[in-house]
């Protein structure tokens, strides 16, 4: 079982839609919870960074860390045809080497006209 | 105020031939990292760097070598490529707080 489990989609929406991207874990040692937004043919770009529980918001952007059930979420609201992509999410330990970060495997998100 | 650049872009290689791909960041971050994109897999860590002077092996180590001879630079090399090294290869860089940066990629194709 991988440590981070993320639907691979591909999730389609209209345009105007809320979409709700998830991930779920299973260290209990993450604290720090990440969403990068990947192009097609780009590199990844970090979207939203939130520590321990709670939310936080940016824009049309929320991101939603829920520790006691191992589940992060990415809120987008009023979606648009340019946030069509792949959202991939992060995570890591308050401690450790380098900070290195788990990903998982990314959902892909289309918004359509 | 680059960021995060990958020298080159693509590169077509034969089995066995050798090649080094070039990471470089202006944001004066202490850490760095070579990651791989197969489809399915997600991203997968190959080496990573604390600082100047220093490497370390990642997730998927084997039949890569790298170098950190100055902050700003980390170098990923294939002494002898292989199909299987057929990859999107990102580079990206830190601080001690984890929000990694990372660039454009390097597309290579290994025949």
């Amino acid at each position: 079982q991988k440590e981070v489990e993320q639907d691979p989609g591909p999730l389609s929406v209209p345009e105007g839609a809320i979409v709700s991207l998830n991930c779920t874990y299973s260290n209990s040692a993450f604290q720090y919870f990440m969403w990068y937004r990947q192009y097609s043919r780009k590199g990844p770009e970090l979207l939203m960074y939130t520590y321990s529980s709670g939310n936080k918001e940016d824009g049309r952007f929320t991101a939603q860390v829920d520790k006691s059930s191992k589940y992060i979420s990415l809120f987008i609201r009023d979606s648009q045809p340019s946030d069509s992509a792949t959202y991939l999410c992060a995570m890591r330990p308050l401690t450790g080497t380098a900070s290195k970060l788990t990903f998982g495997t990314g959902t892909r998100l289309q918004v359509t006209l | 105020n680059a960021g995060v650049t990958q020298t080159p872009k693509f590169r077509v290689l034969k089995t066995g031939q050798s090649m080094t791909l070039l990471c470089a960041q202006d944001m004066n971050h202490e850490y760095m990292y070579w990651y791989r994109q197969d489809p399915g897999m997600g991203l997968r860590l190959i080496h990573y760097s604390v600082g100047e002077g220093t490497t370390a092996k990642g997730e998927v180590p084997d039949g890569y070598n790298v170098s950190r001879l100055k902050k700003q630079n980390f170098l990923l090399g294939l002494e002898s490529a292989a199909p299987s090294q057929t990859s999107v290869y990102f580079c990206a860089s830190s601080y001690s707080t984890g929000e990694q940066y990372f660039g454009p990629g390097t597309r290579l194709t290994v025949t």
